[in-house]
């Protein structure tokens, strides 16, 4: 199946700073991509909708100064959580899409990425 | 609205023996997806099947088997002889195909955590 990754798979930053975390298609080009957060013990929630080259949907409840998404290109999407503080904590995952999925629905998703912010 | 359940928060059981998971759904639509994957403690998701509302016929793939119900709207996970191995958080999705602005984006169930021991 089509590959995506995701990367740093761990982050470790203090508060205040602003972390990137990337989003790949190895093996095809997605024009969608999705961002999740999954808090512990708790199910995966869909902050927002990224499409290239154009702004990301954000989903209700998403800060979208503080959640900073970026698909500039088919194969990369990039989640910038900006001047992060502890409760920023969660673990990232991101999905995409390839096109023959637009009508199954099915995602690919990458490794997911855990962010600790102290 | 879209919905998926997972009733069973955890789930524990010793090695060989055969374990159900259960995922109940809501949808409006016609045309759906469901989805099981599973998350090992490391993190990623691990797609374990897809199956779409057009097509009742349970499946089987090694220990594992699927039961779809649109009657019950249940779409069950069974592993049969269980084993460590598949000590993990298995979540039940949803893809309402076509659908508004996100379309091919997955409802989450809440997962089901499953401890298989020796």
């Amino acid at each position: 199946g089509a590959v995506v990754s995701q990367h740093p798979s761990r982050v470790i930053c203090k508060s205040g700073t602003s972390v990137k975390i990337e989003c790949r298609s190895l093996d095809f080009q997605a024009t969608t991509m999705f961002w999740y957060r999954q808090f512990p013990k708790k199910s995966l929630m869909l902050m927002a909708t990224s499409n290239e080259g154009s702004k990301a949907t954000y989903e209700q409840g998403v800060e979208k100064d503080k959640f900073l998404i970026n698909h500039a290109s088919l194969t990369l999407s990039t989640l910038t959580v900006t001047s992060a503080h502890p409760e920023d904590s969660s673990f990232y995952i991101c999905s995409a899409r390839e096109p023959s999925g637009i009508a199954t629905g099915e995602l690919f998703f990458g490794e997911g990425s855990r962010l600790t912010v102290l | 609205a879209q919905k998926v359940t997972q009733a069973q928060t955890e789930i524990s059981v010793v090695e060989k023996e055969d374990v159900t998971l259960d995922c109940v759904y809501e949808t409006r639509d016609t045309t759906y997806y469901l989805f099981w994957y599973k998350q090992p403690p490391s993190g990623e998701l691990v797609f374990l099947i897809r199956r779409n509302s057009f097509d009742e016929q349970n499946e089987i793939s090694g220990r594992y088997s699927w039961n779809f119900q649109k009657s019950t709207s249940s779409f069950n996970f069974t592993i049969t002889a269980s084993q460590v191995v598949d000590s993990a958080v298995y979540f039940c999705a949803l893809s309402e195909a076509g659908y508004g602005g996100s379309q091919g984006n997955l409802i989450f169930g809440k997962g089901t955590k499953l401890s298989v021991k020796p």
